[in-house]
Parts: C-alpha cells; structure tokens; sequence
C-alpha cells in the first residue's frame, strides 16, 4: 500500500513562531486531507488539497502532487494550535492512508 | 449546521461485557466509516459502509461488528471487549467513493475504557 511520511515528529513552538510540516507519500495520490486532533481527540478537517495551495486563516497548504509531497504552514502559532497534525492520503482505493503525525507544541 | 455526532463520548465497559458504539451524520453521505486510535497511533480503518454495502478490513478481529440500518446511522458493536480494546473510536463520513467526492468527515470519537 501507499507509504504517508511525516516530518518533523515533534515541534516545539514559541506563541507567534512560523512552522512547516511535511508530508511525503509513495504513490500518486486523488485525495489528501490535513487534520488536527485537538487534546479531546476529535480530528478536524483542515485541508482537503489532493493538488494546489490553499488557506484557511493563520494556515495554509501546498500539494505538489508531481513530487508526491505537500506542505501545512502554520504562522503565529497560538496556543490552541497544540496538536497532532494528521495527513492522510488515498490512492486507487477508497482507503485513508495516515501518517504517523507531527505532535505540535505551542508554549506561551 | 451539518455534522458526524457520536453517542456517547466516553464509554466505560467491563472486560467481556458487549458494548455498542453510535454514530449519526447530518450530511446525507453514501459512505460511513468506522476507525479505531490506540494512544500515540494514527488511525486505523475497522470497516465502511458503502450504502447498505458492509466492507470488512481484513485485519479486522471478528470480535467487532456493524450495523447501519439506515443512511444517518451507524453502530459499533463490539462483542467481547479484551483489554486490548481499549481506544479512541472514531466515525467518518464521506459523500461517495469515487475520485471526486471522497473527502472524510469525523466525529467528535468515543473513548472507550474496559476495565
């Protein structure tokens, strides 16, 4: 099966720092989703971008789906932001191939 | 607003005492599906619900079990709980299968503890 990998695995942020996650993955993919499980578990759509850059606020994304990678930035991180942050990746089938996450934490 | 609700949020079971796991969406989606998040993990595909259409993963012990008697609901039964069974259960949606319309929704998830 397709091959989803995360770097860094852990961060560690002063509030307001700039960061960029990574997602690498093994096959050419028709979807990639962004989440963030918050602290109570629940996983929160950030990114639907199998291709293209978006933004949402203080996030964004860039999927070069040529180079099998895509990019989270995340800029004046707060708090809240503290995480896990979860690419997942489908190829030919119906399945969502997760990563092993970026843990991200936010200090004040 | 549209939404994946799960009921109850947290679940406490004694080891071996049958247990059900609820899930209801708001999104009229084809498509539900069932994962399971041990601590420090990623999430793990159980099954899904393709319409009426149940697809078991492979690797999915037969001690898990689901019901989806009409397209809002879905339920997770777990027979037999092992201590082992203790996690995160999660529920996703998405509006088909197909290329376009696949992107998933999750619920809020039931942590679940067998004591």
């Amino acid at each position: 099966g397709i091959q989803v990998e995360q770097s860094p695995p852990d961060l560690i942020l002063q509030e307001g720092a700039n960061s960029t996650l990574r997602c690498n993955f093994s096959d050419s993919v028709n979807n990639l989703q962004w989440f963030h499980q918050n602290p109570w578990g629940q996983l929160i759509n950030l990114f639907y971008i199998p291709s293209g850059t978006k933004q949402n606020g203080r996030l964004s994304a860039t999927t070069v789906a040529t180079e099998r990678y895509s990019l989270l930035y995340i800029s004046s991180s707060q708090t809240t932001d503290s995480g896990v942050y979860f690419c997942a990746v489908r190829s030919n089938d119906y399945k969502l191939s997760f990563g092993a996450g970026t843990t991200v934490t936010v200090r004040a | 607003d549209a939404m994946v609700i799960q009921n109850p949020r947290y679940q406490v079971t004694q080891f071996g005492k049958p247990v059900t796991l609820s899930c209801s969406q708001t999104l009229n989606h084809n498509v539900m599906y069932w994962y399971q998040q041990k601590s420090s993990q990623a999430p793990k595909l159980l099954f899904h619900y393709y319409d009426k259409d149940f697809n078991n993963e492979a690797d999915t012990p037969d001690n898990f079990q689901s019901r989806r008697p009409n397209t809002s609901f879905c339920f997770l039964d777990i027979r037999s709980p092992g201590l082992g069974d203790a996690a995160m259960y999660l529920c996703a949606t998405s509006r088909d299968r197909d290329r376009v319309f696949n992107e998933q929704f999750f619920g809020p998830g039931t942590r679940l503890t067998v004591l």
